[in-house]
Formats: structure tokens, C-alpha cells, sequence
């Protein structure tokens, strides 16, 4: 069965980091395109960023330079750091993967909430 | 880049009735549109790929379609679990969600 399960959201104060975590069980996360999507309290679903097979990856302006997205194929997990985090950032961040450009977001993880705030 | 524009922003609907939500594209796209329904607390779910391609197990009374700019979901025969949030999709951009209610 295919399944993303997500990680190590919580609570931190603006400037801080964090690390979320999306390990995926029943396929192999490198062959496929994995994207990061985050909902702020009460809003619509915001892309934030993607690792292509080959390792390429891309961000959203408002995270470009403050996140980055790692991937250990020896534990089939995707890693997003989010460093100099804002209050803006406090949302419910979702990983999903697809087949590649034009496909659809097939298959979504639980989703951690992440809360930026003094 | 591309933006999605969808409305209505919320919906008011009753069960056994029909609905249909729109999402407009900043400029002519392909059929790379897809649909995704939320529930509160919950993961979007893929209901339509390709602008009017239903994954399997999803009812047949959605239906997508639309091309160039515009795009729909149309829900029919309403049941009660179809009451939630539909966001259209394209490439990296969202719509801004219809909530039905």
C-alpha cells in the first residue's frame, strides 16, 4: 500500500528552523517527483516546492533561499529544512508525489502543522 | 507563471442537487488539470486528472472538463459526503479553493 507519512512539525519562534520529514512506504521515492504543499489556517493549498527524480528542485519566491529539500534513498524519506521561518509560515504542510510534469498529485501524506510564533 | 483563478469561493448546495465550480487560467494551458476534494482536517484527495479523467474509485457524478482557459467540476446528485472543499490544479499553482456547504 502506498503511503507518505509526515513528521516533525511543531512549534517555533520566528527566525527558528525545523525539519519535516515525509517517509514513503510501498513504492520507492525516487522515482517519482515530490512536492511539498502547505494551507495556512482558513486558506487554499500554496505550493511550496519539489524534487524531480533526478534531484532537481524548485521553490515557491516565498521560501526560496529559507527552505531546502534533501532525500535519503537509503530510508525512502524526503526532508524539508525551513530555516528563518516567519509567522507566514505557520500552515499545514503536505507532501505528495506525482509521475512527473503534468501528472497529478496521486497520493498525499497526512499533513503536520507547523506554527511559527513568539 | 500560470495562475488559477476558481469561484465561487463557497457554495451553498442540498443533497440530490448539482453543483459546478470553475477555474480559470491566467492564460491558454493544457489539459493538465486536476481536481482534489478536502475535508476538514484531512488530506486533498485526486478526484480528476487530465481535466476530465475520474481516478478510479471515485463516483461517477463528478465529472471535469473544460480547455484553454476554463475549466469545471461539476458534481450531480449530491450526497452527503460530497460536502467539502474542491480546489482545481495546474502545474504548481492552486486555485483558491469552493467550499460546499
Amino acid at each position: 500500500e502506498v503511503q507518505l507519512e509526515q513528521s516533525g512539525g511543531g512549534l517555533v519562534h520566528p527566525g527558528g528552523s525545523l525539519r519535516l520529514s515525509c517517509a514513503a512506504s510501498g513504492f520507492t521515492l525516487r522515482s517519482h517527483w515530490i512536492h511539498w504543499v502547505r494551507q495556512r489556517p482558513g486558506k487554499g493549498l500554496e505550493w511550496v516546492s519539489r524534487i524531480t527524480i533526478d534531484g532537481s528542485t524548485r521553490f515557491a519566491d516565498s521560501v526560496n533561499g529559507r527552505f531546502t529539500i534533501s532525500r535519503d534513498d537509503t530510508r525512502n524519506t524526503l526532508y524539508l529544512q525551513m530555516n528563518s521561518l516567519r509567522a507566514e509560515d505557520t500552515a499545514v504542510y503536505y507532501c505528495a508525489r506525482d509521475e512527473g510534469a503534468g501528472t497529478p498529485l496521486d497520493f498525499w501524506g497526512q499533513g503536520t502543522l507547523v506554527t511559527v510564533s513568539s | 507563471d500560470v495562475q488559477m483563478t476558481q469561484s465561487p469561493s463557497s457554495l451553498s448546495a442540498s443533497v440530490g442537487g448539482r453543483v459546478t465550480i470553475s477555474c480559470r487560467a491566467s492564460q491558454t494551458i493544457t489539459n493538465s488539470v486536476n481536481w482534489y476534494q478536502q475535508r476538514p482536517g484531512k488530506a486533498p484527495r485526486l478526484l480528476i486528472y487530465g481535466a476530465s479523467n475520474l481516478k478510479s474509485g471515485v463516483p461517477s457524478r463528478f465529472r471535469g472538463g473544460g480547455s484553454g482557459t476554463y475549466f469545471t467540476l461539476t458534481i450531480t446528485s449530491l450526497q452527503p459526503e460530497d460536502f467539502a472543499t474542491y480546489s482545481c490544479q495546474y502545474s504548481d499553482s492552486f486555485g483558491q479553493g469552493t467550499k460546499l456547504e
